[in-house]
């Protein structure tokens, strides 16, 4: 059974640099044709998908945060992480990592890690 | 961004009901469809990707149709346990997006 469990700060500070990390079990981060991806659910609104990565380093990027955010992989730990550099209120939301097939849905998610930021 | 728009944003149903949730692509997507079913406090599960395929160990209840821009998914006996909120996601172009969610709650 794959499954994924976020990690990270729980509050961080604007114009801050936020940093997450999913660790996954039952799969490992370099099974071909999957990629690792974040998705992102701000208080009281829709789903917003971040990026996605490959092992073999292949990224994808949501062009309107693309500027702002890294998303990177270890193998070593069997683990994918997210930088989000210069955070704002807007930020703040429920951060879920979730492994992604070659026809680009989620087909295991984790329960998400709350991020709040705050001046 | 192609725009996803479900419909109806909540809605009240009893057990043993016939329930579908409509989602619109503002372009055409193909069949670039997916949708999840989401618990408070657990990880958001897919219940059917490329519109109409269920995904494994998901109960045949839960049915999906659509291609282009209209898509429906179907559940057609509610469980309790199938009260949640289900939305849907268009895997057709970068940004993948998603619809707003549609609540479903116990009538």
């Amino acid at each position: 059974q794959v499954q994924l469990q976020e990690s990270g700060p729980g509050l961080a500070k604007s114009s801050e640099t936020l940093s997450l990390t999913c660790s996954v079990s039952g799969a490992s981060v370099t099974t071909r044709n999957y990629f690792w991806g974040w998705i992102r659910q701000p208080p009281g609104r829709g789903l917003e998908w971040i990026a996605n990565i490959y092992y073999g380093g292949t990224t994808q990027y949501n062009p309107s945060l693309k500027s702002r955010v890294t998303i990177s992989m270890d193998t070593s730990k069997n683990q994918f992480s997210l930088i989000l550099s210069s955070v704002t209120a807007a930020d703040t939301a429920l951060y879920y990592c979730a492994r992604v097939t070659s026809a680009w849905y989620f087909d295991y998610w984790g329960q998400g890690a709350l991020v709040t930021v705050s001046s | 961004d192609i725009q996803m728009t479900q419909s109806p944003s909540s809605l009240s149903a009893s057990v043993g009901d016939r329930v579908s949730i409509s989602c619109r692509a503002s372009q055409s997507i193909g069949t670039y469809l997916n949708w999840y079913q989401h618990k408070p406090g657990r990880a958001p599960k897919l219940l059917i990707f490329a519109a109409s395929t269920l995904q494994s160990g998901v109960p045949a209840r839960f049915t999906g149709s659509g291609s282009g821009t209209d898509f429906t998914l179907t559940i057609s006996s509610l469980q309790p346990e199938d009260f949640a909120t289900y939305f849907c996601q268009q895997s057709h172009m970068i940004p993948y997006t998603f619809g707003q969610g549609t609540k479903l709650e116990i009538k």
